[in-house]
């Protein structure tokens, strides 16, 4: 079966740097959850989007943002990148907000 | 407030022992309850959902949890483990309304020979 696509897998920036992370949702769900993990830490949620609509906020830094786009996948932008950003970034998906599946997430390390 | 109490940080057991993790969970309406399990560096797995109806939910790779409203548990466990089910395990509750996920602080299985 399909599964929730995460690009890139891994992705090094430097301090100050932007970084883009893109996921596919699993096809026919139509709502995208992003979540942060740390290191040793449990995944905190940022934010959704259902039907291309912002559906909830979490702690999500005025640094970032994030979009669906009309074929429902997601991309979180990040800026002015600073170290503490540095974890593993999911995303899951769900059809209409039921049960959420998880990509395998972008590892994210900040220089 | 909304939260998910995990409190074992690290479980070691026997292979073919029997596992319990404990999950205790704080929620205003009637929560939907979750086990993913994460191996390291990867994703999460879902394991098994309780949504209503029966009690016991039935998971893949033989786990099983028990959602008890009276004392806000929702327990996993299995009755034989394996070696390959070392990983962190980590208890969710959700809305019906179908929003984010709060997740427990984790629980680290090692399995011993």
């Amino acid at each position: 079966a399909a599964g929730v696509i995460q690009s890139p897998r891994h992705l090094i920036k430097e301090k100050r740097e932007t970084a883009t992370l893109k996921c596919y949702p699993i096809p026919r769900h139509d709502t995208v959850y992003w979540y942060q993990q740390g290191p040793g830490q449990d995944p905190q949620f940022l934010i959704s989007f259902y039907e291309k609509m912002q559906s909830d906020k979490g702690s999500i830094p005025d640094r970032f943002s994030a979009q669906q786009f009309s074929d429902y996948h997601s991309e979180l932008n990040m800026s002015s990148l600073e170290l503490g950003d540095s974890a593993l970034y999911f995303c899951a998906s769900s059809k209409q907000k039921d049960t959420q599946y998880f990509g395998p997430g972008t590892r994210l390390t900040v220089l | 407030a909304q939260s998910v109490t995990q409190p074992d940080i690290h479980i070691t057991v026997s292979e073919g022992a029997s596992l319990e993790l404990r999950c205790n969970y704080s929620y205003g309406a009637t929560p939907y309850l979750f086990w993913y399990v994460q191996s390291p560096g990867q994703g999460l797995q879902l394991l098994l959902k309780y949504f209503s109806g029966d009690t016991l939910v039935q998971g893949i790779k033989g786990f099983e949890a028990e959602f008890k409203r009276s004392q806000s548990s929702f327990n996993l466990r299995k009755p034989s483990v394996h070696w390959s089910d070392a990983a962190e395990y980590f208890c969710a509750v959700g809305s019906f309304e179908g929003g984010k996920l709060i997740f427990g602080q984790g629980t680290e299985l090692s399995v011993k020979p």
